[in-house]
């Protein structure tokens, strides 16, 4: 089983509505990233937390990571044909590396 | 600093032929990174270095891949006989370890 699992996996939304994306992790999370990626590209960084209850935002999407630091949700507000594309979670694993574990995906889908 | 720099972006070749792919990391940056993406398995970290020495290749599949980094500005991820089941994007990544990973535009191999 994923160590990093997303819900869900796919999502269709109306432009704009709002939607959550979350990962939920086996161990207890020192970090969360969340990336952006699409298709045939490179991922986009979009958020880091490491704090447990730590919330950021960029624009429309919020990044949270509960207090336990075992789930990271993504919100985003207001949802644009731009917002389309996978978003990832990923959980950094051997200190201060860079080197992170990625959830599944979840791939988003905007309707104009 | 014009971001990862991964070559080719796109690769077709035939079973049993040697495919090397190539990846220039961000000046600076101490740790370089090599994924594999598909859609059964996700994003994998297959294997990383620390100022050009590999640290982890536990996730590299077989013998048939191998991968070197000759200096702090080149790397290459070699798989020899290639099957088509490594067709797959293959994403170089660097970082300097204290903050997130930055990816290129990855590598898109088929082999048929």
């Amino acid at each position: 089983s994923q160590e990093l699992e997303q819900s869900p996996q796919s999502l269709i939304v109306q432009e704009g509505k709002n939607l959550t994306i979350n990962c939920t992790s086996s161990k207890t999370l020192y970090g969360l990233y969340w990336y952006k990626q699409k298709y045939g590209e490179g991922l986009i960084f979009l958020m880091m937390l490491q704090k447990g209850g730590e919330e950021k935002s960029h624009e429309k999407i919020t990044a949270k990571l509960d207090e336990k630091k075992q789930q990271s949700s993504l919100h985003i507000t207001a949802s644009q044909p731009s917002h389309a594309g996978i978003y990832l979670c990923g959980a950094p694993r051997g200190g201060n590396t860079g080197k992170l574990i990625f959830g599944q995906g979840t791939t988003l889908q905007v309707k104009p | 600093d014009a971001g990862v720099i991964q070559s080719p972006r796109h690769e077709v070749t035939e079973m049993g032929q040697e495919v090397t792919l190539r990846c220039k990391p961000i000046s600076g940056h101490d740790y370089l990174f090599w994924y594999r993406q598909t859609m059964m398995r996700g994003l994998e970290l297959l294997i990383y270095f620390n100022n050009n020495v590999p640290i982890d290749d536990s996730g590299m599949p077989e013998d048939r891949f191998s991968a070197k980094m000759p200096n702090a500005s080149f790397s290459t991820l070699k798989i020899q006989p290639s099957e088509p089941r490594d067709s797959a994007v293959y994403f170089c990544a660097s970082s300097p370890g204290s903050s997130e990973a930055f990816f290129g535009q990855g590598t898109r191999l088929t082999v048929v």
